[in-house]
């Protein structure tokens, strides 16, 4: 069964940094692109970045381009968000999402339960 | 970035009825369209991929069609653990959207 557990998440303050984890187990892990989405409080599903299985391939939503990298250590079977210049929009639940390919390019078939990243002063 | 509209915003049931959800896609997505439902505190869980293909363990009440940029899900008979928001989703690119989601509700 596949599971992926999110940790990491918290309080910052507006304009600094944070990085959020995914624990991926009962699956290959590198066979699989991954994703980052995520959900602000009462709203809808945002899709952050995605990345390939070997991680050589990497994309982000123009709204966290540039302060956001997406990365993974096929070793550790971890996913990671590094997040910076963070900013009172990018408060949501991050979900670790698996895709279908190990291009990053299927539909999401399984999430991990989120982690709340919440950017207040 | 392609645009995908949710219709309704809300829909109002009663358990046993028929539910059909819409999502119109703003350029066409091909066959790249899945659904996916959020109840509350919980993560989405994927019902259908490529417009039709229930995912496993998802039962055979769910169903999806649609081409291009028209797409619905119907659930043939509600069940009460139906009631969820329902979220569809493009992957026709390197960026992939949502709808914005219906809500529905017991009536």
């Amino acid at each position: 069964e596949v599971h992926l557990v999110e940790s990491g998440g918290g309080l910052v303050q507006p304009g600094g940094s944070l990085r959020i984890s995914c624990s991926a187990s009962g699956f290959s892990f590198s066979s699989f692109g991954m994703h980052w989405v995520r959900q602000a409080p009462g709203k809808g599903l945002e899709h952050v970045s995605v990345i390939g299985s070997n991680g050589d391939s990497t994309y982000y939503a123009d709204s966290v381009k540039g302060r956001f990298i997406i990365s993974r250590d096929n070793l550790k079977n971890t996913l990671y968000l590094q997040m910076s210049s963070l900013r009172t929009e990018d408060t949501a639940v991050y979900y670790c999402v698996k895709d279908a390919f190990w291009t990053g390019r299927g539909w999401f078939d399984s999430w991990g339960q989120g982690t709340l990243v919440t950017v207040s002063s | 970035e392609i645009v995908l509209t949710q219709s309704p915003a809300t829909l109002s049931l009663s358990p046993g009825e028929r539910a059909t959800l819409s999502c119109r896609a703003s350029q066409n997505v091909v066959s790249y369209l899945a659904w996916y439902q959020q109840k509350p505190g919980q993560a989405p869980r994927l019902l259908i991929y490529d417009v039709f293909n229930r995912a496993t363990g998802i039962p055979a009440r769910f169903s999806g069609g649609g081409s291009g940029t028209d797409f619905t899900l119907t659930i043939s008979s509600l069940e009460p653990e139906d009631f969820a928001i329902y979220y569809c989703h493009q992957r026709s690119n390197w960026f992939p959207t949502f709808g914005q989601g219906t809500r529905l509700e017991i009536k």
